[in-house]
C-alpha cells in the first residue's frame, strides 16, 4: 500500500516564475491538505481539498492555488514566486471523517527560489 | 488566531531516561491533538493522537491531554538515540480543519 507521494522532490525556480507541485494521497483517503514549512518552523496550513473543492484556507495569498482531481490527487500552484516562498512543501492526506481524521504526510517537495 | 506553543529546545536527555515534551494551545474548541516526529530533512511522521482528557499509551510513548489547562504532553520512556528528532505538536478544532502546528521541540538523546 503506497503512502502519500509527492513530486518532484526538489525544485529550483527563479523569482517571478510559476510552479506546480503534485500529490497522490494514501489509498482510501479522499482529503488532501497542503502545508508550507520554512526552515526551523512548524508546517503552516495552506489549504485543504475535498470532493474537488477547497474547503478551508490558511493565511496565504491568492498566489497560492490548488486543484483536486476525481482520483483525489492534488496540485499546488504558486504564481509570481518570491524568495520567501523557498520552503519545504508538504502534502498530507486523510479521510474526511470527523475530528479524529489522522493526517499522513508525503516526503515533501523542497522548493528553492533564486 | 490559533496558536500552539512549544519549547524549541534543544532538550537533552540521557539514553534510557524519560523524555517529556510539552505543548500548550490557545483555541479552547480544539478537539484533536497529534504528535509528529520529524527527522532532519524528512517529513513529519505521525506517532500519537489523542482526543479526550487523560493518558493514551502506545509502546514507549504516552500522550497526555488536559483540556481545562489547554495542555498536551508526550512522554517517551526508555529513550533511544534513534528518538533524537524534532517533535511537532499539532492541534485541530474539528471537522474539515487543517492542523495548527507548534514550532517543534528538538530532542537529543545522549548515548
Amino acid at each position: 500500500d503506497a503512502g502519500v507521494t509527492q513530486s518532484p522532490t526538489h525544485l529550483i525556480k527563479t523569482r517571478g516564475q510559476q510552479v506546480t507541485l503534485r500529490c497522490s494521497p494514501k489509498s482510501g483517503h479522499d482529503t488532501v491538505s497542503w502545508y508550507q514549512q520554512a526552515l526551523g518552523q512548524g508546517p503552516q496550513f495552506i489549504f485543504q481539498y475535498y470532493e474537488e473543492e477547497e474547503r478551508q484556507r490558511g493565511n496565504f495569498p491568492d498566489r497560492f492555488s490548488g486543484h483536486q482531481f476525481p482520483n483525489y490527487s492534488s496540485e499546488l500552484n504558486v504564481n509570481a514566486l518570491l524568495l520567501g516562498d523557498s520552503a519545504l512543501y508538504l502534502c498530507a492526506s486523510s479521510p474526511y471523517v470527523g475530528q479524529g481524521a489522522q493526517a499522513f504526510f508525503g516526503q515533501g517537495t523542497r522548493l528553492t527560489v533564486v | 488566531q490559533k496558536e500552539v506553543e512549544q519549547n524549541s529546545g534543544p532538550l537533552s536527555v540521557p539514553e534510557g531516561a524519560i523524555a517529556s515534551l510539552n505543548c500548550t494551545y490557545s483555541d479552547r474548541v480544539s478537539q484533536s491533538f497529534f504528535w509528529y516526529r520529524q527527522y532532519s530533512g524528512k517529513s513529519p511522521e505521525l506517532i500519537m493522537s489523542i482526543y479526550s482528557n487523560g493518558d493514551k499509551e502506545d509502546g514507549r510513548f504516552t500522550a497526555q491531554l488536559n483540556k481545562a489547562s489547554q495542555y498536551v504532553s508526550l512522554l517517551i520512556r526508555d529513550s533511544q538515540p534513534s528518538d533524537s528528532a524534532t517533535y511537532l505538536c499539532a492541534v485541530k478544532s474539528g471537522g474539515a480543519d487543517g492542523l495548527t502546528f507548534g514550532k517543534g521541540t528538538h530532542l537529543i538523546i545522549q548515548p
